[in-house]
């Protein structure tokens, strides 16, 4: 089982350019996130999404936008990248009475 | 709104020893969920072990336990016969209970744990 695969797994964006982070999960779960981590603060919610067709902002959600228009599918898209977003981002998904979340292997991106 | 706080940036061990991680959060929530994540070089996110707010028995994974002072609301993470394959980050998190979905995650900023042959 592949569980949380996330595309790319590292990027060099120039400033200004847009870039879409795939996020594709096959547990059927209903629950999707993204987090991005950032030295010495840990990881942080971006935005989330409680079932397919739904989203709501999470704690630093400016200058992303997601959508959910099905179950395994979670891009995070960045339209007009900022130096400030160069972090380590995570995709997570959970479902189930035990709320684990399980995370993708992460993506790096550099803005320059 | 919830805080976890992790004290400790960076901790190293001898192999075999054992080490203890400190945790610990703020919230006015009664019921909810605490978790330490392994994060190694690789940079996955492991799920180390899990702790419900409404249990009083202290959660054990193998080698993995805490201890679980709701009072005191601290949660500390015990690694015992420490390997070097334990080096990693490591993260506390806090999860309210879930009413309707699920829940985010707020996490510590993390430990670094060093074991040393």
């Amino acid at each position: 089982t592949a569980g949380i695969t996330q595309a790319p797994t590292s990027q060099i964006l120039a400033a200004g350019r847009s870039m879409t982070l795939r996020c594709t999960q096959d547990m059927r779960h209903n629950a999707m996130y993204w987090y991005r981590q950032d030295l010495g603060l840990g990881l942080r919610l971006i935005h989330y999404s409680n079932t397919a067709g739904t989203t709501g902002k999470g704690e630093v959600p400016d200058g992303y936008s997601v959508s959910r228009a099905n179950t395994d599918d979670f891009p995070l898209t960045l339209a007009s990248a900022v130096p400030s977003q160069t972090s380590v981002y995570f995709c997570a998904s959970s479902a189930g009475e035990r709320n684990e979340q399980f995370f993708g292997p992460g993506t790096r991106l550099t803005v320059l | 709104a919830q805080t976890v706080t992790q004290s400790q940036p960076e901790m190293s061990v001898q192999e075999a020893e054992t080490v203890t991680l400190s945790c610990t959060y703020d919230t006015s929530e009664n019921n909810y969920y605490l978790f330490w994540y392994k994060q190694p070089p690789s940079r996955q996110m492991i799920l180390v072990i899990r702790q419900e707010a409404y249990k009083q028995q202290n959660a054990t994974e193998n080698r993995f336990s805490v201890n679980f002072q709701k009072a005191a609301k601290s949660f500390s993470l015990k690694i015992s016969d420490s390997q070097l394959g334990d080096t990693a980050m490591y993260f506390c998190a806090f999860m309210k209970h879930p009413n309707f979905g699920n829940e985010k995650l707020t996490f510590g900023t993390g430990t670094r744990l060093t074991i040393i042959p």
